[in-house]
């Protein structure tokens, strides 16, 4: 139990352009979920937190109006990096938590590679 | 500022020996402390976990101790295997959250 999916693994894009994340909890209801950011050789960085069916709340130092994040359902967040640069390129992880779980626990996802060319 | 140090990168042990690998962190606001494992280009594994009411906890091979008045924690690993080959991360929480702040990870290789 407690299965974290993200789609898509692994992304190529253009500088400018924009891309979307998706984090499914597949066997239970994530109440919270989580985005990090992993550069390499480097712990992982919680860049927000998300409740289902409210505002995202961000670490300091992290744009809001660059990653985008929804929690519509309690089931799926999404991460838009908005007008991506090759700063963005990096590894991105969601977890989870909620019903049916360890509650103290998060489930982490596998993450997705950006690479911003 | 880094809450939470693992201070060896890297670990070889040979197979059938204990791993340990070591966690300090700063916050005395901690309470609730976890191991997780990652291989490469995946998410981590939760691994084993301990409450700051306790100093030891044991599943199978792992074993985490608390030490709250040093402010660090520590993973057992024994016997060790090859297949534990990854990098372990240190995690902790602090009390009313439900945030994680991570350490920097410490490889461990598992010499056959």
């Amino acid at each position: 139990g407690a299965v974290v999916s993200q789609h898509p693994s692994w992304v190529i894009c253009k500088s400018g352009t924009s891309v979307k994340i998706e984090c499914r909890s597949l066997d239970f209801q994530a109440t919270t979920m989580f985005w990090y950011r992993q550069f390499p050789k480097q712990s992982l960085m919680l860049m927000a937190t998300s409740n289902e069916g409210s505002k995202a709340t961000y670490e300091q130092g992290v744009e809001k109006d660059k990653f985008l994040i929804n929690h519509a359902s309690l089931t799926l967040s999404t991460l838009t990096v908005t007008s991506a640069h090759p700063e963005d390129s990096s590894f991105y992880i969601c977890s989870a938590r909620g019903q049916g779980t360890e509650q103290e626990t998060q489930y982490f996802g596998p993450g997705t590679r950006l690479l911003v060319l | 500022d880094q809450q939470v140090k693992q201070n060896s990168p890297s670990l070889s042990v040979q197979e059938g020996r204990i791993s340990i690998l070591n966690c300090d962190y700063t916050n005395s606001m901690f309470d609730y402390f976890l191991w997780y494992k990652k291989y490469p280009a995946e998410g981590p594994t939760f691994l084993i976990s301990i409450s700051s009411i306790k100093d030891k906890n044991e599943d199978g091979r792992f074993t985490v101790f608390l030490n709250k008045s040093a402010k660090h924690l520590s993973l057992h690993i024994v016997p060790s295997q090859p297949g534990d080959s990854a990098v372990y991360f240190c995690a902790a929480r602090a009390a009313g959250t439900y945030k994680y702040i991570f350490g920097t990870g410490t490889r461990l290789k598992v010499l056959a």
